[in-house]
């Protein structure tokens, strides 16, 4: 079944960019799903980011779309989430997953990014 | 923004019994657009069930979901000691395009 591992710096600072990426393995990125990213707040619960397709089409959620970038390499199966003008309020557990039917069916096992000087 | 209220925010109950878990949207939702999640502590959410009622991959059938509308519910029949965790209900199609439930924590009472 599909494998999905994020990974990324644990610490960023305020008004830097957060990136992480999501390396998909026991499939391929190119089948024509849409691939997330959802965040989770320590303690709170769960904030959809946006999503990307293989031909690198994206939509984002209105609230974080002036900050986020998504990026897709086919080539090493894997995308990318890039969060800019990071504050205390972005510190979360990150989240990548595949989209299936109008639902996420695949969960990466998540990063917590934590915001701080 | 499409909003998910779910209810109650904690359940108590015991092994055995059956949990009912609520989740109403701020405007109607497809049918097809509604899913439920499982999370434990520490762990990514688990898909549950897809489109209201489909069972995802794996999960025994104890596991039911029903509604339409604004309305949906998250059945779980004879509680096992690995079903105590938060749920969330999940709705497609608004704006923003995904939109998450604040969770139902359902603990052993």
């Amino acid at each position: 079944q599909v494998q999905l591992q994020e990974s990324g710096p644990g610490l960023v600072k305020p008004s830097e960019t957060l990136s992480l990426t999501c390396a998909v393995s026991s499939g391929s990125i190119s089948s024509g799903h849409w691939w997330s990213w959802v965040r989770q707040p320590p303690g709170t619960g769960l904030e959809w980011i946006g999503e990307i397709v293989h031909s690198g089409s994206t939509t984002y959620n209105p609230s974080l779309k002036s900050r986020v970038t998504m990026s897709i390499d086919k080539s090493k199966n894997q995308f990318s989430l890039n969060l800019a003008s990071v504050t205390a309020a972005d510190t979360a557990v990150y989240y990548c997953a595949r989209n299936g039917y109008f639902s996420a069916d695949y969960w990466g096992q998540g990063t917590l990014v934590t915001v701080s000087s | 923004e499409a909003v998910l209220t779910q209810s109650p925010g904690t359940l108590s109950l015991s092994p055995g019994e059956r949990a009912t878990l609520s989740c109403r949207a701020s405007q109607s939702v497809s049918t097809n657009y509604l899913a439920w999640y499982q999370q434990k502590a520490g762990q990514a959410p688990r898909l549950l069930i897809y489109a209201t009622s489909s069972r995802a991959t794996g999960i025994p059938d104890r596991f039911s979901g029903s509604g339409s509308g604004t309305d949906f519910t998250l059945t779980i029949t004879r509680l096992e000691p690995e079903d105590f965790a938060v749920y969330y209900c999940q709705q497609y199609g608004g704006s923003p395009l995904y939109t998450f439930g604040q969770g139902t924590k359902l603990e052993i009472k």
